[in-house]
């Protein structure tokens, strides 16, 4: 399978807790996105990476989450002192740098829960 | 900044029978348009996209969109659905500037709910 995989698929954590989801790209896409999905609307983009270089952060992205792609391939995103709104489904999409059109393929998707 | 609305949130429709799903943008810079279907607890799939040229655009499983720059809008068309179209399905935009970040805007969905 070539296509972009998340993992885990499913998270029902505690409140306070930490939660670190992994996402990887299809091979040599070199731009990451990760959106979130919440229930009812469409998905919010939270950040994005060019290779190892996290270009830009949403103002969604408070000071909780943390995104990491540290070799320019795989790349984590982390929460840390969850909170039931951060309950969602986080999406993560790669594409190639040089597209002539901005089109993104997305993962399956990481669905979490805060109790 | 680019907006985009999706003015149904839920469309139910018969089997076999016609079905639009309407998507408006607003954005103050050339964009990209895309529709994505999205099926239970699965990730997104893209339909189909308009870059450029011809205004109407035709994607996978049947589906058709036109775009319209003077009414900012995105349209989804089917003319004939079948029972496993029923998904929910995201309009969504990206600005055209090179080398730019290319997030894509999304709408807030509407739900396709077809029925026998």
């Amino acid at each position: 399978d070539t296509g972009v995989s998340q993992d885990p698929r499913h998270k029902i954590t505690k409140r306070g807790q930490n939660v670190t989801f992994r996402c990887d790209p299809i091979s040599e896409h070199n731009r990451l996105y990760w959106y979130r999905q919440t229930l009812g609307q469409g998905p919010e983009f939270l950040t994005y990476f060019q290779n190892e270089a996290q270009l830009e952060k949403s103002r969604l992205l408070s000071d909780r989450f943390s995104a990491e792609r540290p070799k320019g391939s795989f790349s984590t995103l982390e929460i840390q002192r969850t909170e039931q709104g951060d309950s969602a489904m986080y999406l993560c999409a790669s594409r190639p740098q040089v597209s002539p059109y901005n089109e993104q393929f997305f993962g399956p998707g990481t669905r979490l829960t805060v109790l | 900044a680019q907006s985009v609305t999706q003015l149904d949130s839920q469309v139910p429709v018969f089997e076999e029978a016609p079905v639009e799903l309407r998507c408006n943008y607003s954005s103050s810079v050339s964009v990209y348009l895309f529709w994505y279907v999205q099926y239970p607890n699965q990730g997104l799939q893209l339909l189909l996209k308009y870059l450029s040229g011809s205004t109407l655009v035709k994607g996978i499983n049947g589906f058709e969109a036109e775009f319209n720059k003077s009414q900012t809008s995105f349209h989804l068309r089917k003319p004939s659905v079948h029972i496993s179209d029923t998904a929910e399905y995201f309009c969504a935009v990206s600005d055209r500037i090179y080398n730019q970040g290319g997030k894509l805007i999304f709408g807030q969905g509407t739900e396709l709910s077809v029925k026998p």
